[in-house]
């Protein structure tokens, strides 16, 4: 069955850091193309970045550069997503979500609260 | 930054009427707009993909048109199941989402 499943959900201190998981099944995982999205609270849909594993490529969204990392272990067919100095604003649900030409197929999110 | 603009904010409509978004994009994506259905407590799914592609299992009741800058979704008849906020997207540079378009029961 093709499916994507995220780890659960986080809660985390301004300042710190979250690393979500993304194990996909289904299909041959360096083919997949891994994007992140997530969603504050009542808010729309922000891109943060993908990964090409077959071409070896990352790119990132301008307003994520330099605080997030995209990364994957194929052994595992597990993508993750680490995002660094965490600040209220990035309270929000995190998707992981296959696909090129319309992202077809999403976790089921993983929400992740960033309080003191 | 390719920033897409949906139009309107919220649309309130009946079941049997024909709903009609609106997506603009900054400067040319070419094709490369796809749609987005959402609905509270689920993840986005996908609708139409390259502009007018129906997405696998999609009913033919939505269509999607336009290029360039200028791009519509259709919903031929609404069905009670289709009030829900829609969101289009653009891959010609990046990943870019519009605000959203919050279909609701008039």
């Amino acid at each position: 069955q093709v499916q994507v499943v995220q780890s659960g959900a986080e809660v985390k201190k301004p300042g710190s850091s979250v690393k979500v998981s993304c194990k996909a099944s289904g299909g041959t995982f360096s083919s997949f193309t891994i994007n992140w999205v997530r969603q504050a609270p009542g808010q729309g849909l922000e891109w943060m970045g993908r990964m090409m594993p077959v071409v070896r490529t990352i790119n990132y969204a301008q307003n994520f550069q330099g605080r997030v990392t995209l990364s994957a272990d194929e052994s595992t067919s597990t993508a993750y997503m680490e995002l660094n100095s965490l600040r209220s604003d990035d309270t929000a649900v995190y998707y992981c979500t296959r696909g090129v030409r319309g992202l077809f197929l999403w976790g089921q999110g993983t929400l992740v609260t960033v309080s003191s | 930054e390719i920033v897409l603009t949906q139009f309107p904010a919220t649309l309130s409509l009946s079941p049997g009427e024909r709903a009609t978004l609106s997506c603009r994009a900054g400067q040319s994506v070419s094709n490369y707009l796809a749609w987005y259905q959402q609905k509270p407590g689920q993840a986005p799914r996908l609708l139409i993909y390259d502009a007018s592609n129906r997405a696998t299992g999609i009913p033919a009741r939505f269509s999607g048109s336009g290029s360039g800058t200028d791009f519509t979704l259709t919903i031929s008849s609404l069905e009670p199941e289709d009030f829900a906020v829609y969101y289009c997207q653009q891959r010609s540079n990046g990943i870019t989402f519009g605000q959203g378009t919050r279909l609701e029961i008039k």
